[in-house]
């Protein structure tokens, strides 16, 4: 089947702009997660959604940085005012639901990513 | 702040060793911790997870195995080949977080 998939593959822009990424999770996956991914670095928390509502947000550096989930299955990183040090690539993953019985329950499948590029 | 460190953070062999890739992490109330593998540029596939209640999984040539009381989890490729060749990252989830906590993962190189 389909695994997550993430648009734009990549995104240029300039300082100060606004940006929208998208992720579309795996059919029926109920959790979604967003991370940011620095070169050299391993991925970093941002976002996680259960359903439509931001379960945790913790992660979020400032309030530049929102996600939404608004039914429930595809969900938008947006940044306002992006700054340089923005720059990295944007890692959505989904897993089906919490606590959901089965060996594989939580485990997370990744999707491609987004490099952004903020000049 | 929980804490994922990999050790070696590079590692270059010939074809047809087995090897072994570390990870240690600090959270004590670990829920699960996942291997994955990251080629150049793309994202992450997952190779396999353990709950915090197994002690190893194992996939084909890739066997990955829990010690909860030392933290420390292993990744263990058996006869290598040059396809291998890529990050791999480990990640562990807290009982007590949402997201996965990630080490900085090891570049491994295979040598025909």
């Amino acid at each position: 089947g389909a695994g997550v998939s993430q648009t734009p593959s990549n995104k240029v822009t300039e300082k100060g702009k606004y940006v929208e990424l998208r992720c579309d999770p795996i059919s029926g996956h109920t959790a979604l997660y967003w991370y940011r991914q620095s070169l050299g670095q391993g991925p970093e928390f941002l976002i996680y959604f259960q359903g439509t509502g931001a379960a945790d947000d913790s992660g979020l550096p400032n309030d530049r940085f929102f996600a939404v989930r608004p039914e429930g299955s595809v969900s938008t990183l947006k940044i306002q005012r992006t700054e340089r040090g923005d720059s990295a690539v944007y890692l959505c993953a989904s897993s089906p639901r919490v606590g959901e019985a089965g060996g594989s329950y939580n485990e997370q499948f990744f999707g491609p990513g987004t490099r952004l590029t903020v000049l | 702040k929980q804490e994922v460190t990999q050790i070696p953070a590079a590692l270059s062999v010939p074809e047809g060793e087995n090897l072994v890739l570390n990870c240690s992490f600090t959270d004590s109330a670990i829920y699960n911790l996942q291997w994955f593998r990251q080629d150049p540029g793309k994202g992450l596939t997952s190779l396999l997870l353990i709950q915090s209640s197994q002690r190893e999984q194992t996939s084909g040539r890739l066997n990955a195995s829990l010690d909860k009381s030392s933290g420390r989890s292993t990744l263990y490729i058996a006869a290598s080949q040059p396809g291998d060749s890529a990050t791999y990252l480990c990640a562990e989830k807290g009982g007590g977080a949402d997201g996965l906590t990630f080490g900085k993962g090891t570049h491994l190189i295979i040598q025909p």
